[in-house]
């Protein structure tokens, strides 16, 4: 079975750009998070996604957003990007919200903000 | 702030010895405590988890033990091997993850 899937690896942008990131969950997983990964902060929540309905949002600007599709391939989105925006950026997916569903992640995409 | 507390922040151990990390968590609405072992380049695997009404579950040579009085949870690696030099994060949920900062653990051969 594939795992979690995120594309692109690698992305150099420069600050004010927008940007959009993208998962693939494992088939059959129905939700989809997303975490954020700094030297500084660590990992932190970002958003949940499950049936296209945004259920869990952590605490961002509103520059972060994302979405979920009917296939349940999630994107996000940074707008108006900043030199702090830099990091590795996770997606995770589960089956679906219960409590105690493993979450399993993909191996991030790398923004690099210059 | 940190609502998972991770220490140590390093260790080294020689190849067959034991690794222990710990956690603590003040939220007792956290529900189920998983654990993930992260190399460079890659994304956190589920290492091992555990809910809170198991005290201990071993798998393999990684073993989770669950004090809820405490709230306290480590990880305990036994036969430590060269391959298990990696970044360790507990973690804990209640409607999202919220992880610890990290344990590098390099084994020595």
């Amino acid at each position: 079975k594939a795992g979690v899937t995120q594309t692109p690896r690698y992305l150099i942008k420069t600050r004010g750009q927008q940007v959009t990131l993208s998962c693939s969950p494992i088939s059959g997983h129905r939700s989809v998070s997303w975490y954020q990964q700094t030297p500084g902060q660590g990992l932190q929540f970002l958003f949940e996604y499950f049936s296209e309905t945004q259920r869990n949002k952590g605490n961002f600007p509103g520059r972060f957003s994302g979405r979920q599709f009917s296939n349940s391939r999630s994107e996000m989105n940074v707008s108006t990007l900043e030199l702090g925006d830099s990091a590795l950026y996770l997606c995770a997916s589960s089956l679906d919200l219960t409590a105690n569903q493993p979450q399993h992640f993909g191996d991030g995409t790398r923004l690099s903000i210059l | 702030q940190q609502q998972v507390k991770q220490s140590p922040q390093s260790l080294i151990v020689q190849k067959g010895g034991i690794s222990i990390i710990n956690c603590a968590y003040e939220n007792t609405a956290f529900d189920y405590f998983p654990w993930y072992q992260q190399f460079p380049g890659k994304g956190p695997a589920l290492l091992i988890a555990i809910r809170p009404d198991v005290s201990e579950k071993k798998e393999g040579r990684f073993t989770i033990s669950f004090n809820k009085s405490a709230k306290q949870f480590s990880l305990h690696i036994m036969d430590s091997q060269p391959g298990d030099s990696a970044t360790y994060f507990c973690a804990a949920y209640d409607y999202k993850l919220s992880f610890g900062a990290g344990t590098t653990v390099t084994v020595r051969a």
